[in-house]
């Protein structure tokens, strides 16, 4: 069973650009969440992806997006970045198909925007 | 909206148990969760209580819920190095890919 892996570990953006971080989740696992944890601080809840769909949204902006591939993998992507936007990004997976079924982290990705 | 309290440090012998506490808002709260983070890395799911329990033991560790009051308690017992870590206490309604999380106790245990 392999685990749920993201790429790249360290990134450094310039502010305005725009980053696109991957997520390849759990086996069996068809649903994905992304959060935000800035240094010091817990994750923040982004949003969550199931059946390619997005399926709810936390306290950020449009330029935070995201998508889900059939193959249950996932990307997030940033536009227009903000010097704020560093932080840590953390995928989560989990399955649907059983009430409350416990998340699954990644390692994450470290982003710098300078 | 909700909101997940904890506090930020604490020191512990080796040998000793550890109490780390958490207090939450939202009485909606179905499941309340223990996360463990190591540095250089993602959050580890400890152990997690349903709202209808008081109680939850899990080899070294035990979970207490006060439903009325809102806290939350992870005892750890004989408490080692290795456990020095972030823990994120987290509360969902259902749905754990949607929790709210805790800024984190970060735990040192000495020698």
């Amino acid at each position: 069973e392999t685990g749920v892996t993201q790429s790249p570990t360290h990134l450094i953006k310039t502010r305005g650009q725009q980053v696109t971080l991957r997520c390849s989740s759990q086996s069996g696992h068809n649903t994905v969440s992304w959060y935000q944890q800035a240094l010091g601080q817990g994750p923040q809840f982004i949003f969550q992806y199931y059946r390619e769909e997005e399926n709810g949204r936390g306290n950020f902006p449009p330029r935070f997006s995201g998508l889900q591939f059939p193959n249950y993998s996932s990307e997030l992507n940033v536009n227009a970045l903000e010097l704020d936007d560093s932080a840590l990004y953390l995928c989560a997976s989990s399955s649907r198909d059983s009430y409350n079924s416990p998340l699954h982290f990644g390692n994450g990705t470290r982003l710098t925007v300078t | 909206g909700e909101d997940v309290e904890q506090s930020l440090f604490l020191s512990v012998r080796e040998g000793d148990s550890s109490v780390i506490n958490c207090t939450y808002t939202d009485s909606s709260s179905t499941y309340l969760y223990w996360y463990k983070q190591e540095p250089g890395a993602g959050l580890q799911l400890l152990t997690y209580i349903f709202s209808n329990m008081d109680m939850k033991q899990d080899q070294r560790l035990t979970v207490l819920l006060n439903k009325k009051d809102k806290h939350l308690s992870l005892r750890i017992a004989d408490t080692q190095t290795g456990d020095s870590a972030i823990y994120f206490c987290a509360e969902s309604i259902g749905n754990a890919g949607k929790s709210t999380f805790g800024d984190g106790t970060t735990l040192t245990v000495k020698p």
